[in-house]
């Protein structure tokens, strides 16, 4: 397996444009995460799926900020608009037990 | 919100040297716990579980003091490349639910 993949690597907009960060998990995985990481704040948890359905969104910080999972191999972080203080690095996780597998993750800078 | 407190260091050691670092979580009804190794600009990855009893991998020992609340991890002979932030992981209901990290020790090791 290929592991966790996330798509795009880095991504740069400006400020009040819509933000598409995608995620493929690893196959047969029931759990998906998504983080945001910035110097400041860490590793903050935004939402998790479990069997695609969200259980926990009460980090995403606010509606402008909203996750997608359709189907058990894919899932979106939309963030629109966006405003500089979404730059970070956001990271995907999928996990079937225990230990969480995340992706590369998608830097994202917002001008 | 459970809470994961590590100190943010950054930890400088000599290359051979040991050096240790705790966590604390102020959730007692966790039941799982984790040391991630972070490298610079990657994705977290797993170092290690974390049992009741204390594991070993190497030159890594982790232990668990459930009564104190607080993990800790060791590094023996430390090398260069153990140069990293070290997170930890606490899961506070079983299974994948609500994994939560810690912002990380930052590890510099020095020849």
């Amino acid at each position: 397996d290929a592991g966790v993949i996330q798509s795009p690597r880095h991504e740069v907009t400006e400020m009040g444009q819509e933000v598409t960060l995608r995620c493929k998990p690893i196959s047969g995985h029931d759990y998906l995460f998504w983080y945001r990481q910035t110097m400041m704040r860490g590793l903050e948890l935004l939402i998790y799926f479990n069997n695609n359905v969200p259980i926990d969104d009460s980090g995403m910080p606010e509606d402008r900020f909203s996750a997608k999972m359709p189907n058990a191999s894919f899932s979106t972080l939309k963030i629109q608009p966006s405003e500089p203080r979404d730059s970070a690095v956001y990271f995907c996780a999928s996990s079937f037990g225990y230990e969480a597998f995340f992706g590369q993750g998608t830097r994202l800078t917002v001008v | 919100r459970k809470e994961v407190e590590q100190d943010p260091g950054p930890f400088n050691v000599p290359e051979g040297a040991t050096v240790a670092f705790n966590c604390t979580y102020s959730n007692s009804a966790s039941q799982s716990f984790f040391w991630y190794r972070q490298d610079c600009r990657k994705e977290p990855k797993l170092l290690m579980s974390v049992y009741s009893s204390g594991n070993e991998d190497g030159r890594f020992t982790a232990q668990l003091n459930r009564a104190s609340q607080y993990i800790s991890l060791l590094i023996r002979d430390s090398k260069l490349s153990d140069s990293a932030t070290y997170l930890c992981v606490v899961n506070g209901g079983g299974g994948a639910d609500g994994l939560t990290f810690g912002k990380g020790t930052h590890l510099i090791i020095q020849p």
